[in-house]
């Protein structure tokens, strides 16, 4: 069962920057937040990870609230190649990490 | 370039038939992941193995077996496989943190 809801889509255009939500109320002590992309064809690429406060790298950025059950994904700029469905997962280790996956938010991009 | 590499890409076969997947990573990583993917493009995981121990197993019908001979492969095999085994099987590892994954292998069952 996720662990984790989210929008089942949203739309913006090129050039916007693009929040994608994320609640994940029973996340627990010992696990992280993750961000995945998956585009069709493709397996699900890692974008980005937390555990609190707020996280950057060169493709978004991640703030997480101060009671960690809400996260959001920033996307600035968005280009047509960020359409994709967009996963947001917790998990932490268990004596191995069981990843779960919800059913995502789908980000459709216009020009 | 993906690390985690899958054959065959694409496999269409009759209800009934066996099939086998193949799964192997060249990231050293210890734990690795059969997940499954329907059409609503919902991911579930089904196995998890960590250095060639299952740890994780899903309820998934008894005809899905995971195989695994080092803790770089991990195949999954379909007794008499259903028309609800249609979906697109990804196969994944992981460090601990940080889950990569294989372009998949899309089975459909005619």
């Amino acid at each position: 069962l996720a662990k984790t809801t989210q929008p089942p889509s949203m739309e913006a255009y090129e050039g916007q920057e693009v929040n994608v939500s994320c609640s994940h109320t029973n996340i627990a002590t010992s696990e992280y937040i993750y961000w995945y992309r998956q585009v069709p064809h493709q397996g699900p690429q890692f974008i980005i990870q937390g555990y609190k406060d707020y996280v950057v790298n060169e493709v978004a950025s991640l703030f997480i609230s101060a009671d960690r059950k809400l996260s959001t994904l920033s996307l600035p700029w968005v280009s047509l190649r960020d359409a994709a469905v967009y996963y947001c997962i917790v998990t932490g280790w268990t004596g191995g990490y069981k990843v779960v996956f919800g059913s995502g938010t789908r980000l459709l991009v216009s020009p | 370039e993906t690390a985690v590499f899958q054959t065959p890409n694409y496999h269409v076969t009759q209800v009934g038939n066996e099939v086998s997947f193949n799964c192997k990573q060249t990231l050293g990583h210890d734990t690795m992941y059969w997940y499954k993917q329907d059409s609503k493009k919902l991911l579930k995981i089904m196995f998890s193995y960590n250095n060639k121990q299952l740890i994780v197993n899903e309820t998934v019908p008894r005809r899905f077996s995971p195989q695994s001979s080092d803790k770089a492969h991990l195949n999954l095999r379909i007794k008499s496989v259903e028309p609800e085994d249609s979906a697109v099987y990804l196969c994944a590892s992981s460090s601990g943190t940080e889950v990569f994954f294989g372009k998949g292998t899309r089975l459909t069952v005619v």
